[in-house]
């Protein structure tokens, strides 16, 4: 089945840089790569998601890019502010599959 | 906005009872789910229905759990015998299409203490 890492476990970044959390994945078939923000005592929410026939996309503050050849996605945030501070999850899926979450991502914006 | 909603927000029960976790996905939603994260671990699939059946399930997903759509709008999952170690926040979420296809939308999870 398919198996999902995500790193940095954890990360501390300064109000207004940039944040990267990088994602390998393991099964060629995945074509959908969804990234979910938790902020505590919630649910994950969708924030952005990219599939395989494009190589990035762009929402505001938040960016996709996805590497087919190599397996792996990356979330890039710029400007950060102290409200993106949550728990990020990449996960991976295919068609009618269901999804495979990295461990996630500690995320914390310091005034 | 359209929302799952997910009932109770928190149960407590007793090692080798019965529980029932409810919810009610998106109401054009046609593929059901349901997840588990164990504290401060990763969210982690259980199992997928849809055309009032499973499509797909985990391991984990084992003989003491069921799910069921017992009516047009709500999805449950049963643990007939709780373990300690079902201690986790278990998260519904629908989807239009497959996940492969269309968004899934979480509901705000209901957190499982088994004593």
């Amino acid at each position: 089945g398919e198996n999902v890492e995500q790193h940095p476990s954890t990360l501390s970044v300064q109000e207004g840089d940039s944040a990267v959390i990088k994602c390998t994945y393991s099964d060629s078939a995945s074509n959908y790569f969804p990234w979910y923000k938790q902020e505590l005592g919630k649910g994950p929410q969708l924030i952005i998601d990219i599939r395989s026939n494009v190589g990035e996309k762009k929402d505001q503050r938040i960016a996709v890019t996805l590497n087919k050849t190599a397996k792996h996605f990356s979330l890039h945030i710029t400007e950060t502010q102290p409200e993106d501070s949550a728990v990020y999850f990449c996960a991976a899926g295919s068609g009618y599959s269901t999804l495979t979450f990295g461990k996630g991502t500690m995320l914390l914006v310091s005034p | 906005e359209p929302e799952v909603t997910q009932t109770p927000s928190h149960q407590v029960t007793q090692m080798g009872q019965e529980v029932i976790l409810r919810c009610v996905p998106i109401s054009n939603h046609l593929y059901f789910y349901w997840y588990r994260q164990i504290l401060g671990q990763k969210v982690e699939f259980l199992v997928s229905f849809y055309n009032n059946e499973i499509s797909e399930k985990s391991e984990i997903f084992d003989d003491q759990f069921s799910v069921e759509r017992p009516d047009g709008s709500n999805f449950t999952l049963k643990i007939r015998s709780t373990k300690l170690e079902d201690s986790a926040m278990y998260f519904c979420a629908s989807s239009e299409g497959g996940v492969g296809n269309t968004e899934a939308f979480f509901g705000q999870g209901t957190r499982l203490t088994v004593v």
